[in-house]
């Protein structure tokens, strides 16, 4: 079973607005959560990551919103940036420092 | 160079022939991990390793095999390919215990393609 959702396979955004990606889990022993982002032909690079006990971590453009209650964590990227055109993948860990379930990626354009 | 590099890139072979994967890292990290990529799928882990003497399954294991020659190397065998291993494979490593906020952030190579036919 999927423990891991992300519903969209793709996003289409204009350059300067918000990208909103979204990722459903099932797990409610899930700690720790994470975005990778992926460019073609590259490995996923580490992005954020948020903690279950916070409902927000923001870094730069990036913040990333968890809701416990619905099992839910959005990435928001402000403002987007063509750049920003890749694969984000979402992640999540039982425990600290465990073994990662990942989601099946979102492909975001960030159009011009 | 790259933190974590993976060897070869692209491959092609045949079914029933031995394939080796190689992956090296000069991050010093303690854990190595070999994943698997198929479309519309998330990355699916075929085993870890927490140091030399350390190797485990992960969730998709049958049919590969690993060998963890030093901290800094980690490969992954298919003993006899089959069409439905054709997939993207990444190494990646992380730090042992905790990273900052307790994430284990892992740093993914750039994948190995490997087609069987």
């Amino acid at each position: 079973d999927q423990q891991v959702k992300q519903n969209s396979p793709s996003l289409s955004v204009q350059e300067g607005r918000i990208s909103i990606l979204n990722c459903d889990y099932t797990n409610s022993m899930f700690d720790y959560f994470l975005w990778y982002k992926k460019y073609p032909a590259e490995g996923p690079t580490f992005l954020i990551s948020i903690s279950s006990i916070k409902d927000k971590n923001e870094d730069g453009r990036f913040t990333v919103f968890l809701n416990k209650s619905a099992k839910h964590l959005s990435l928001h990227i402000v403002p987007s940036q063509p750049g920003d055109s890749a694969v984000y993948v979402c992640a999540a860990q039982e425990t600290s420092g465990s073994r990662l379930t990942f989601g099946e990626g979102t492909q975001l354009t960030v159009n011009p | 160079d790259a933190d974590v590099t993976q060897t070869p890139r692209n491959r092609i072979t045949k079914t029933g022939k031995r394939i080796m994967l190689e992956c090296s890292q000069t991050k010093g990290h303690d854990r190595m991990y070999w994943y698997r990529q198929d479309p519309g799928l998330g990355l699916r882990l075929i085993y870890y390793s927490f140091d030399v003497k350390d190797i485990n399954k992960g969730e998709i294991s049958d049919g590969y095999s690993v060998s963890r020659q030093a901290q800094a190397k980690f490969s992954l065998s298919l003993e006899s390919a089959i069409p439905n291993q054709t997939a993207l494979y990444f190494c990646a490593t992380s730090e042992s215990g905790t990273f900052r906020s307790g994430a284990n952030v892992l740093t993914f190579g750039a994948g190995s393609r490997l087609t069987v036919l």
